[in-house]
């Protein structure tokens, strides 16, 4: 069964902190996305991969950055946290194979709360 | 990018069918239609996609008209699990993948 897993499902951290999300996922899939869910705004793309070493800012990168070493794993930082990052964090991998058209698989979410 | 409308919310009742509509006007050529499902505290999991006439599996339908200008998502004989957010997507699965566009969703909300 295909799987995506993030670091944790609830953080609290500290304006000013560095945070580290971390996702993996374990289904060889080239492309990898973050984003971010806040209520009455839908999802909205942060950035987002397609390969090792690769990266692409989606709709709102501000503020944040991403590491992927290995095609495994997408971390997404937050170099100094800010009240207004506060917000549910969803990491997603999808296939180039054609015959998965846009479809993405989401890990269980990350509770992100900063004080 | 192809925008799409659909109803903010919808109500049903337990063994009803259940159509959301989504409206996307300026579907392009290569686009393709994806819906997606939300239950509360987890990620989206997708549902269907088509790109033209009926697309059915196993949890829904997807119709979709000759001019593409919308979709509408079928949900047969709903239970209170149904009761979740569904969001339409529209793009093109080999350039604009990356660039999905999630939006508010319909919220469907399952009574007894």
């Amino acid at each position: 069964d295909v799987k995506v897993t993030q670091s944790s499902r609830y953080l609290v951290k500290r304006t000013g902190e560095k945070v580290f999300l971390e996702c993996v996922q374990d289904m060889d899939h080239e492309n990898m996305f973050w984003y971010r869910q806040d209520p009455g705004l839908g999802l909205r793309l942060i950035y987002f991969s397609y390969d090792v070493k690769m990266k692409e800012k989606g709709d709102i990168p501000e503020g944040y950055s991403v590491s992927r070493e290995k095609k495994e794993r997408f971390s997404l930082i937050l170099e100094s946290a800010s009240t207004n990052q506060t917000s549910m964090y969803l990491c997603a991998s999808s296939s180039i194979r054609v015959s998965s058209y846009n479809e993405q698989f989401f890990g269980p979410g990350t509770r992100l709360t900063v004080l | 990018l192809a925008k799409t409308t659909q109803p903010i919310s919808m109500d049903s009742y337990e063994g009803q069918e259940v159509n959301i509509t989504c409206s996307h006007n300026n579907i392009a050529t290569n686009d393709y239609i994806t819906w997606y499902q939300q239950f509360p505290s987890q990620g989206p999991r997708f549902i269907i996609q088509g790109y033209k006439t009926k697309v059915t599996n196993e949890v829904a339908s997807l119709f979709i008209p000759a001019d593409r200008k919308s979709s509408t998502l079928s949900l047969p004989r709903v239970s209170l699990s149904d009761t979740a957010v569904y969001y339409c997507l529209v793009g093109d699965p080999v350039t604009g993948f990356q660039k999905l566009v999630f939006g508010t969703g319909t919220r469907l909300l399952v009574s007894p």
